[in-house]
């Protein structure tokens, strides 16, 4: 199993609104990454965890609070968003590992509308 | 941070044709990789050059690194429409480093 799902495929929130965006992962996988993607635009790094510890937070505002409650399940609560930061939000995994598995494995990523 | 430039940032071409996209960084790296995203959707990895690799082939996919100049380049042949999609080149900088430095994108369209 290759897969990296995202739920929900589509949010939208108002500003006051809390949710939360889902990653999930069973390759074993003990890096997981969240990247924010505006269009037509690379993907941008928001977090890294590495054995489900906080390993980089790339400055992201504290309205944006990540959650790794286990090595497979990596969470991004929401609250207080700003219109700008409607966006693709994209989850990815990758062993931790030398010997040239270096491949990174995306989710579909979550459309977020913040109105 | 994004240090990768691709060039050209957009490219149509006929279906059958090949597609050329090129890319450059900025710091050394450990290998450079290159990954398709279908309009709206998540990235898919298509293939990774060391940094001590020159060229790397895979199906119609052919990878050139020249770490002189600090550019690579991604060739497709005989080209689909299905190929159509937006192209990132990423680089890692360390064999221990996390994170992916992502270039600004080729979109490709090919045209049936």
């Amino acid at each position: 199993d290759t897969e990296v799902t995202q739920t929900p495929k589509h949010l939208v929130m108002g500003m006051t609104n809390k949710k939360s965006l889902k990653c999930e992962q069973h390759m074993g996988h003990r890096a997981m990454y969240w990247y924010k993607q505006k269009a037509k635009k690379p993907p941008e790094l928001m977090f890294v965890y590495s054995y489900e510890k906080l390993s980089i937070n790339e400055s992201v505002p504290s309205r944006f609070s990540p959650e790794c409650p286990n090595s497979s399940l990596l969470n991004l609560h929401l609250h207080a968003l700003q219109p700008e930061d409607s966006a693709l939000y994209l989850c990815a995994s990758r062993f931790i590992a030398g010997g040239g598995t270096d491949t990174q494995y995306f989710g579909p990523g979550t459309r977020l509308t913040v109105l | 941070s994004q240090q990768g430039e691709e060039d050209p940032q957009a490219l149509s071409i006929q279906e059958g044709e090949n597609a050329t996209m090129n890319c450059s960084y900025k710091t050394s790296i450990n290998n450079l990789q290159w990954y398709r995203q279908n309009s709206g959707r998540g990235l898919v990895h298509l293939i990774l050059i060391r940094s001590n690799e020159r060229e790397k082939h895979s199906g119609r996919l052919r990878v050139t690194l020249d770490t002189s100049k600090k550019s690579s380049s991604l060739l497709i042949t005989a080209s689909r429409a299905a190929d159509t999609a937006s192209y990132f080149c990423a680089s890692r900088s360390g064999a221990g480093s996390y994170q992916l430095t992502f270039g600004k994108g080729t979109k490709l369209s090919v045209i049936p």
